[in-house]
């Protein structure tokens, strides 16, 4: 159990245009997701936490225009890139936690974004 | 936020155990220790977690010192397929009840056969 998964899987876009990824818990009711950005050799950095029914919450120097989240039900969470630049090319990832206050996230499979 | 120090890279034969420091000097005393590891191009997975008793599963064992300011993640028969980023994290608090993960540069553990 305990399955997250992500759509898309990888995506490429021209620049000025707007992605949106979506990330589902597919067998639990998730309290909590949370979207990770992880650019090529570099570790995970926390972009935003977001909890159903309110707004999420970004960490800092992350812009909350341009990475829109909405988690619009307990099993759904979606992030969309708005007017895209290369400089976000990137392997998205989300995660979402069963349990408040448990720290055992489980994570998507990840969506590669390349902007052209 | 407890920080944690890990050796960037290991090496481990196919079928060994692979033990993975971490150090953790400044973890408080509720604070969790948490291991997850992410292989090539996929999402992470989370391994173990323990507060102070030594914790094993399916996946691997934690061992933690006594006075908890570093422990070891033990792979007690390592397989190729475990070659991957192992990150240990001791989550952050801001206040709130849900901590984040907070993923450093991890250990790089290479399994050869």
């Amino acid at each position: 159990g305990a399955v997250v998964s992500q759509h898309p899987s990888w995506v490429i876009c021209k620049s000025g245009t707007s992605v949106k990824i979506e990330c589902r818990s597919l067998d639990f009711q998730a309290t909590t997701m949370f979207w990770y950005r992880q650019f090529p050799k570099q570790s995970l950095m926390l972009m935003a936490t977001s909890n159903e029914g309110s707004k999420a919450t970004y960490e800092q120097g992350v812009e909350k225009d341009k990475f829109l989240i909405n988690h619009a039900s307990l099993t759904l969470s979606t992030l969309t890139v708005t007017s895209a630049h290369p400089e976000d090319s990137s392997f998205y990832i989300c995660s979402a936690s069963r349990e408040v206050g448990n720290n055992e996230q489980f994570f998507g499979p990840g969506t590669r974004l390349t902007v052209l | 936020d407890a920080k944690t120090t890990q050796p960037p890279s290991m090496d481990c034969a196919e079928g060994r155990a692979a033990n993975l420091p971490c150090n953790h000097s400044t973890i408080s005393g509720n604070e969790y220790v948490y291991w997850y590891r992410q292989i090539h191009s996929q999402g992470p997975q989370y391994i173990i977690h323990g507060l102070k008793n030594n914790e094993t599963n399916e996946m691997a064992s934690l061992i933690i010192t006594e006075d908890r300011k570093s422990s070891t993640l033990i792979l007690p028969h390592a397989t190729l397929r475990d070659t991957a980023v192992y990150y240990c994290i001791v989550p952050s608090f801001d206040g709130g009840s849900q901590g984040n993960l907070i993923f450093g540069k991890g250990t790089k553990l290479s399994v050869k056969p």
